[in-house]
């Protein structure tokens, strides 16, 4: 069973530039995750898709951030403009719907911002 | 509000002898419990849950967690630690089937051999 595809898999850029990461979930997923995983930190919901639709974006910076699934496939999350606290791993998980169920996560984007 | 805290930055334990990784939460309703590790420029995997029923859960590579609703806690634990095991763990917990996961801050784990 192929994993969360998840690129690129660095990315550095410099301040007020921007950036997208792209995401493909393991086929059969209907719920899709974007976390923010900071240095020393545990991970922190960006958003989260059931199919399409958003569920929760409630912690997504959306003055710089935004995300879609227009397919209810696969997903891009975007950073315009970047700015130096976003340097973090970006992880992607996907899930069989439902709380009881386990995420899968990919290798992450680590993105350095300068 | 949920949260869950771990209060340990890093667990020392040689190669033979038994871990626990410590975990409390605290959520208003029946939590939805998960165990995941993360290997250095790896993803996180998972390594167990717990949704209802037994306390004592079983997982991969010989952990398990024990459920403590009094406490409220979920404690990672293993018989025997390995060398191998030496990584970043992360508890999570998610009240019911809409919410959000929350994850702790994570506990590093050093087995010597």
């Amino acid at each position: 069973e192929a994993g969360v595809a998840q690129s690129p898999r660095y990315k550095i850029i410099e301040k007020r530039q921007s950036v997208a990461f792209w995401c493909n979930p393991i086929s059969g997923h209907a719920t899709l995750y974007w976390y923010q995983q900071i240095l020393g930190q545990g991970p922190k919901l960006l958003i989260q898709f059931q199919n399409n639709g958003v569920v929760d974006d409630s912690q997504l910076p959306k003055d710089r951030f935004s995300a879609e699934r227009l397919k209810g496939v696969d997903s891009t999350l975007k950073i315009q403009p970047a700015k130096l606290e976003d340097s973090a791993v970006y992880l992607c998980a996907s899930s069989f719907p439902g709380g009881a169920n386990q995420q899968y996560f990919g290798p992450g984007t680590r993105l350095t911002v300068t | 509000a949920q949260s869950v805290a771990q209060p340990e930055d890093q667990v020392n334990v040689a190669e033979g002898n038994p871990l626990t990784v410590k975990c409390t939460y605290s959520v208003s309703g029946n939590p939805y419990l998960f165990w995941y590790v993360q290997y250095p420029n790896r993803g996180l995997q998972f390594l167990l849950k717990y949704i209802t029923g037994d306390n004592l859960v079983k997982g991969s590579y010989g952990f398990e967690a024990e459920f403590n609703k009094s406490q409220t806690s979920f404690h990672l634990k293993k018989p025997s630690a390995l060398v191998s095991d030496s990584a970043l763990y992360f508890c999570a917990v998610r009240e019911g089937n809409f919410n959000k996961f929350y994850f702790g801050s994570g506990t590093k784990l050093n087995v010597k051999p």
